[in-house]
């Protein structure tokens, strides 16, 4: 069974509106989760990570998650978003301690 | 800048050539990561290693792939006797030590191969 799994392969959204990437984890892996972004030749940088102490997340380029136990969610979103967002964005969860696993991910395209 | 580093940034190879990367960490991490990802998936993970250590194993890392980590530092990754399918995108990452399971890895900017 998938760890984590993002619903959408590709989301698309005009400059200035809201992002949502969707990621629900699976309730048999604690939520030590992570969401990292992914440019065109590049690795993975991370955006936010659930740490406990908030079910809000704050991370960095504006982007927030909100970790929600009854849904097993780990959503991703933007207010507004930027033409330099356009990117990939992978969910990941660290289980059997210390091996990330990643969903499959998701191709945000923002149109001016 | 003192981030993962990785070299080759790209390599192309005739198939059943070998091919070694390195992966040097960031300096203060001891855990190393070697993750795989091909064209609209996710990285899958490959192995890991504490200090020079190599803790686990995926089953994706079949005979034909060994890495080391000798003395704690830099790591390779080889590739013995290519094929088509060895192609793609391989990441490693590092972490710090003594952190909990919500310590984030560190990604270089990878390793693309082209098996020809």
């Amino acid at each position: 069974a998938q760890s984590v799994t993002q619903l959408g392969s590709h989301v698309s959204v005009s400059e200035g509106a809201l992002v949502l990437l969707r990621c629900n984890y699976s309730s048999s892996v604690p939520p030590y989760l992570f969401w990292y972004v992914q440019y065109p030749n590049q690795g993975l940088q991370l955006l936010l990570k659930y740490t406990s102490a908030a079910t809000l997340v704050k991370g960095i380029n504006g982007f927030e998650a909100e970790f929600k136990k009854s849904e097993t969610s780990f959503h991703l979103t933007k207010p507004s978003a930027h033409m330099s967002d356009a990117a990939e964005y992978f969910c990941a969860v660290n289980r059997d301690f210390n091996k990330f696993y990643f969903g499959s991910g998701t191709k945000l395209n923002v149109k001016p | 800048d003192t981030g993962v580093s990785q070299n080759p940034r790209h390599k192309i190879t005739k198939r059943g050539q070998n091919v070694t990367f390195r992966c040097d960490p960031i300096s203060e991490h001891n855990r190393l990561y070697w993750y795989r990802q091909t064209l609209g998936q996710g990285p899958e993970f490959l192995t890991y290693f504490q200090n020079e250590a190599q803790l686990e194993k995926s089953r994706l890392l079949s005979d034909r792939f060994s890495a080391e980590r000798p003395k704690g530092s830099f790591s390779t990754l080889e590739i013995q006797r290519t094929e088509q399918g060895d192609s793609a995108m391989y990441l490693c990452a590092s972490s710090a030590p003594g952190g909990g399971m919500n310590t984030e890895a560190f990604f270089g900017q990878g390793t693309r191969l082209t098996v020809v």
